[in-house]
């Protein structure tokens, strides 16, 4: 079945540091790959996606690239805030219309 | 401004209560989720509708059960409520055919004791 694997929390940084969250997939054929945000006391938000292999999905300063070839979907910021702590969740879709399989999220922390 | 609200945001619960979780959102959306959130676990689907009175079995639905009378609501029932239930359950919604792009709610954090 479809799996999604991300590296355990916390993370803990300083703010202006760089940031990576792992992300491995597995599933057959192409499925689109998804990058949710839970911030404190709130619902998890969508935060950038891509569709196909070699595609970077961007936004608020995140990237993440759909590397087929390594099955994952890594993300990256360079510069931290402390508004960017929060937990982050993977996730995959085999097609559109299906349903999202998550990840077991990790939580960062950005201390000032 | 879109929203996905649920009815509680902790419940406190005895063993063998019968427990209703609610959900209601307010962007005429025809898809609605139950998941369950657990440190390390991630987000696990319970249940979800594609439509009025219509539903379908997630990865966990052992113990629950729902209920879709309106498009806007979307309840999620434990029928006899244990321990093991003790965790954040979190509503979510999405328009027809884009299950990818989810409006979750702020969640109800749910204890058994």
């Amino acid at each position: 079945g479809n799996s999604v694997t991300q590296m355990e929390g916390p993370v803990t940084l300083s703010e202006e540091a760089f940031l990576t969250i792992n992300c491995t997939y597995t599933a057959t054929g192409y499925p689109s790959l998804f990058w949710y945000v839970q911030y404190p006391g709130e619902g998890l938000q969508l935060l950038l996606k891509a569709t196909k292999a070699d595609d970077k999905g961007s936004n608020k300063g995140f990237e993440a690239t759909y590397r087929k070839e390594t099955t994952s979907f890594h993300l990256e910021k360079g510069s931290v805030q402390v508004s960017d702590s929060a937990v982050y969740f993977c996730a995959l879709s085999k097609a559109a219309g299906n349903k999202l399989t998550f990840g077991g999220g990790t939580r960062v922390l950005v201390k000032p | 401004d879109v929203k996905v609200t649920q009815s509680s945001r902790y419940l406190v619960k005895r063993t063998g209560e019968k427990v209703f979780l609610e959900c209601v959102q307010d962007m005429d959306h025809e898809n609605m989720f139950w998941y369950r959130q657990d440190p390390g676990l991630g987000l696990r689907l319970i249940y979800f509708s594609y439509d009025v009175k219509m539903k379908e079995k997630g990865d966990i639905p052992e113990g629950y059960s729902v209920s879709r009378e309106k498009k806007e609501r979307f309840s999620l029932i434990l029928e006899s409520a244990s321990t093991n239930q003790t965790s954040m359950y979190l509503c979510a919604s999405s328009i027809q055919g884009v299950n990818e792009k989810l409006f979750f709610g702020s969640g109800t954090q749910l204890s058994v004791l």
